[in-house]
């Protein structure tokens, strides 16, 4: 068990709706990044948030947004769902953003598929 | 652009023999390295990691040796055993930027341990 606790972990849908996925961090780490694994491939980066603010970005599509709370959670927003946003998205956090431990503990992923 | 290469899909050993997965790089900003054991609907975990500085780590049955001239890094897994059988992930890291924890994963070996 990695700490990082991520919901939901199937989720199925259809083309254009709207999800929201959760994750909640290891207990006082600042910092959760959300990576997607697509079919046969390896996991992307999309994302970082650190204590509230957006630290990094990678090649997150324009219709996905996320965002951290004040506890520190976070929520990937993906919305005008296409079949090709069926992936599993990963949540992932770690102790500092800086020259501190660049290991990331994951969740266990939320498998979206888009029908 | 594919920074962060494993060539091999897939490995099969035997029990007790070594496991050598490879992993190729192209970004010379990369100063970091890691390998995540994944096992199906789990998320990826931790195994070992090495920086640039070294060209050895070693933990328990897991060394990861990294030739920075070839751009090269290997996971030896000695002796195997059959729970080792799971996805193994290359990922790096850069210096400098403002995350650390943006992480570029290869694609991933399978390996199988035949008891």
């Amino acid at each position: 068990d990695s700490g990082v606790t991520q919901t939901p972990k199937h989720l199925i849908t259809a083309t254009g709706q709207r999800v929201t996925l959760r994750c909640s961090p290891r207990s006082g780490d600042l910092s959760v990044y959300w990576y997607q694994q697509s079919l046969d491939q390896g996991l992307q980066f999309l994302i970082q948030y650190y204590n509230g603010e957006e630290r990094a970005k990678g090649n997150i599509l324009e219709r996905f947004s996320a965002q951290q709370f004040p506890d520190l959670h976070s929520e990937l927003n993906l919305s005008s769902l296409e079949l090709g946003d069926s992936a599993l998205y990963f949540c992932a956090s770690s102790a500092t953003s800086g020259l501190g431990s660049r290991e990331l503990f994951f969740g266990e992923g939320s498998r979206l598929t888009v029908l | 652009d594919q920074q962060v290469k494993q060539n091999s899909p897939s490995l099969s050993v035997q029990e007790g023999r070594i496991s050598i997965l490879n992993c190729d790089y192209t970004n010379s900003m990369f100063d970091y390295f890691l390998w995540y054991k994944k096992y199906p609907a789990e998320g990826p975990t931790f195994l070992i990691s090495i920086s640039s500085i070294k060209d050895k780590n070693e933990d328990g049955r897991f060394t990861v040796f990294l030739n920075k001239s070839a751009k090269h890094l290997s996971l030896h897994i000695v002796p195997s055993q059959p729970g080792d059988s799971a996805v193994y992930f290359c990922a790096a890291s850069a210096a400098g930027g403002t995350s650390y924890g943006k992480l570029t994963f290869g694609q991933g070996t399978i390996l199988t341990v035949h008891p």
